[in-house]
């Protein structure tokens, strides 16, 4: 089956550094992806791991381990505009034109 | 703005009514996908298309229908609506990398 985790809410401080979890069982592993979504409006693209490793990408990181099944995004240097839920995704078999297959998200309350 | 447009941004239909949701993908993209969002609920994947053909299938009823035209256009077909089909429909277009870029969605309310 097709399984992914990550914690359905969180809250942190302004300036501050954040560590959304996401672990994934699924059929097939073509690359993991992390998108955020404001209420109401579309996701947009964040950071994308198909190797073990961390990718670095201005404020926000993306850490992938394949053999645990396991990522996190790293948010640094809070601001109160990244108050937004964070979903956690996983492309499956198809390679590349492959679909993606999404956690509930996590959302990310930033306070003052 | 990501490239993708749908059309409508909102609409507001009745219970048992039929509705085509519109989706142009980013030039040069082949692949189309087609996703609800339901409230506190996660993207869930319906459907795909690349260049013309289905490709996956997700977890779509079979009221719902697609297509993709050679325009590469794609249309999302929701009959004999329920209540339960509010939501809030994404379309996604991806480039060869495999990057989806979402449309702003289409906001159902089934009354």
């Amino acid at each position: 089956g097709q399984n992914i985790d990550q914690p359905t809410e969180m809250t942190a401080t302004e300036g501050a550094i954040v560590q959304i979890n996401c672990t994934y069982q699924t059929s097939g592993f073509n690359g993991l992806f992390w998108y955020q979504q404001h209420a109401g409006e579309a996701p947009t693209f964040l950071s994308y791991n198909v190797l073990d490793g961390l990718e670095e990408k201005g404020r926000f990181s993306s850490f992938l381990s394949r053999s645990k099944g396991y990522s996190y995004l790293l948010l640094k240097e809070l601001q109160m505009k990244d108050s937004a839920s964070y979903l956690c995704a996983v492309k499956g078999y198809g390679g590349s034109q492959g679909n993606l297959i999404f956690g509930k998200g996590t959302k990310l309350s930033v306070k003052p | 703005d990501s490239g993708v447009t749908q059309t409508p941004k909102h609409l507001i239909t009745a219970t048992g009514q039929r509705v085509t949701l519109r989706c142009s993908p980013r030039s040069g993209d082949l692949s189309v996908y087609w996703y609800q969002q339901s409230l506190d609920q996660g993207l869930q994947f319906l459907i795909q298309y690349y260049n013309g053909e289905e490709r996956a299938k997700g977890n779509i009823l079979e009221r719902f229908s697609a297509q993709q035209f050679p325009d590469l256009h794609s249309e999302l077909n929701l009959s004999s609506l329920e209540l339960g089909d509010s939501a809030l429909y994404f379309c996604a277009s991806s480039d060869f990398m495999g990057e989806q870029y979402f449309g702003p969605g289409t906001r159902l309310t089934v009354t």
